[in-house]
């Protein structure tokens, strides 16, 4: 059984850092895209960063460039989103999530979620 | 960045009914639209990709259809459980990914 598992939220106050973990098995960790999407309270989805299963290519929302790293650790079957210089447009839950991949080739969707972690911007 | 955008945004119905939601994206993307449903408190679930192309598992109620601009997902006989928000969401350039703002179906 495929299972997301995020940790690592929190509240933390403006301008500090957090990172996220998302812990992966069911699967074959390393043959899939992974991203991160969040959701703000009572607001719709945001897509945030990707990362290629060797991590060769990673791309971020606008919103979060410059300020978030997304890595990976294969080995440790591990999703991890550094966010630093928080702000409080930031607070959310915070979504790991598999890329879709079928007999074509793996896509820009999402075909697992985690159950989500919550980041509290606030002083 | 393709900007995305779902009608309408809410709505009442009851089970049994046959309900739509439209999908509209700014340019084309041919048929690379996902759809997913989210209840309170839960992560997205995916339904519908590549347009109409239901994920396993699904219920076959479920059905997406549309290409390049105009996109719709139908629920030919709303179930109680059928009772949360629907996103869609392109893949077909990127980045950015962009979702629509979703459509919350609630009871009547």
């Amino acid at each position: 059984e495929v299972q997301l598992v995020e940790s690592g939220g929190g509240l933390v106050q403006p301008g500090g850092s957090l990172r996220l973990s998302c812990a992966a098995s069911g699967f074959t960790f390393s043959s899939y895209s992974m991203n991160w999407v969040r959701q703000a309270p009572g607001k719709g989805l945001e897509w945030v960063s990707y990362i290629s299963s060797s991590s060769s290519t990673i791309y971020y929302a606008d919103s979060v460039k410059g300020r978030f790293t997304i890595s990976r650790d294969n080995a440790k079957n591990s999703l991890y989103l550094q966010m630093n210089s928080l702000r409080a447009e930031d607070t959310a839950v915070y979504y790991c999530a598999r890329a879709y991949c079928s007999s074509t080739g793996c896509y820009g969707a999402f075909d697992y979620w985690g159950q989500g972690t919550l980041v509290t911007v606030s002083s | 960045a393709i900007r995305m955008t779902q009608s309408p945004s809410s709505f009442s119905a009851s089970t049994g009914d046959r309900v739509t939601i439209t999908c509209r994206a700014s340019q084309g993307i041919s048929s690379y639209l996902a759809w997913y449903q989210q209840k309170p408190g839960k992560a997205p679930k995916l339904l519908i990709y590549a347009a109409s192309t239901l994920q396993s598992g699904v219920p076959s109620r479920f059905s997406g259809s549309g290409s390049g601009t105009d996109f719709t997902l139908t629920i030919s006989c709303l179930q109680s459980e059928d009772f949360a928000t629907y996103y869609c969401q392109q893949f077909y350039s990127y980045p950015p990914l962009t979702f629509g703002g979703g459509t919350k179906v609630e009871i009547k």
